[in-house]
């Protein structure tokens, strides 16, 4: 069993939509990242929430954590192509000592 | 450019040789990380140190692989003897040593090696 879900698994979306996808976990986790990556890449942090209820924006990103630490949502608004690639979440544990744990990724393609 | 650099960026292989990847991470980071990336999958986690000091590893890293990080600087991940499952890309990624990053637990990775067996 995956210990984080990420969904939708692939997104494809015109330029200008908005779009959310989430990340849930099976335990309560200590912090989560959100990363972007390109093919033939590696990841690229984008933002770390702790707290929970805690919202961050990023120019047209909005990422969620959830009030019981067990969920986090990424929302893009008006959507561009530069806004392709695969979206990873990240969290690390107290049970899983100081690593990071990925979820599979949402791939989103943003069409022109 | 002072980013954690990976070097080969690709490797082609054939069953059985034996690889080595190189990471040289950001200089004043003291924990290193290897992950393991396949195909429309996340990053896997396979082993980390702090400073020379291997603290864990992944069952997914079987006794084929080994990692070094002799100085506490570089790393090396080789794997012998390789088979077509250890295709993938084989990621690094630094974090430095202080208290916030270490409970955030944020990585800056490397843009990986791409290995594949044939």
């Amino acid at each position: 069993t995956q210990l984080l879900e990420q969904s939708p698994q692939f997104l494809s979306i015109q330029e200008g939509e908005n779009l959310t996808v989430y990340c849930n976990s099976s335990s309560v986790f200590s912090s989560l990242q959100w990363y972007r990556q390109e093919p033939g890449e590696g990841p690229v942090l984008l933002v770390t929430v702790v707290t929970g209820g805690e919202v961050k924006k990023l120019k047209r990103l909005t990422f969620q954590f959830g009030d019981a630490r067990k969920d986090s949502s990424l929302h893009i608004t008006a959507a561009q192509p530069g806004d392709t690639g695969l979206y990873l979440c990240a969290a690390t544990y107290l049970e899983y000592g100081n690593k990071l744990v990925f979820g599979a990724g949402t791939i989103l393609r943003v069409k022109s | 450019d002072t980013g954690v650099s990976q070097d080969p960026r690709h490797k082609i292989t054939k069953r059985g040789q034996n690889v080595t990847f190189r990471c040289d991470p950001i200089s004043e980071h003291n924990r290193l990380y290897w992950y393991r990336q396949t195909l429309g999958q996340g990053p896997e986690f396979l082993t980390y140190f702090q400073n020379e000091a291997q603290l864990e590893k992944s069952r997914l890293l079987s006794d084929r692989f080994s990692a070094e990080r002799p100085k506490g600087s570089f790393s090396t991940l080789e794997i012998q003897r390789t088979e077509q499952g250890d295709s993938a890309m084989y990621l690094c990624a630094s974090s430095p040593e202080s208290l916030q990053f270490a409970n955030t637990g944020e990585l800056f990775f490397g843009e990986g090696s791409r290995l594949t067996v044939l």
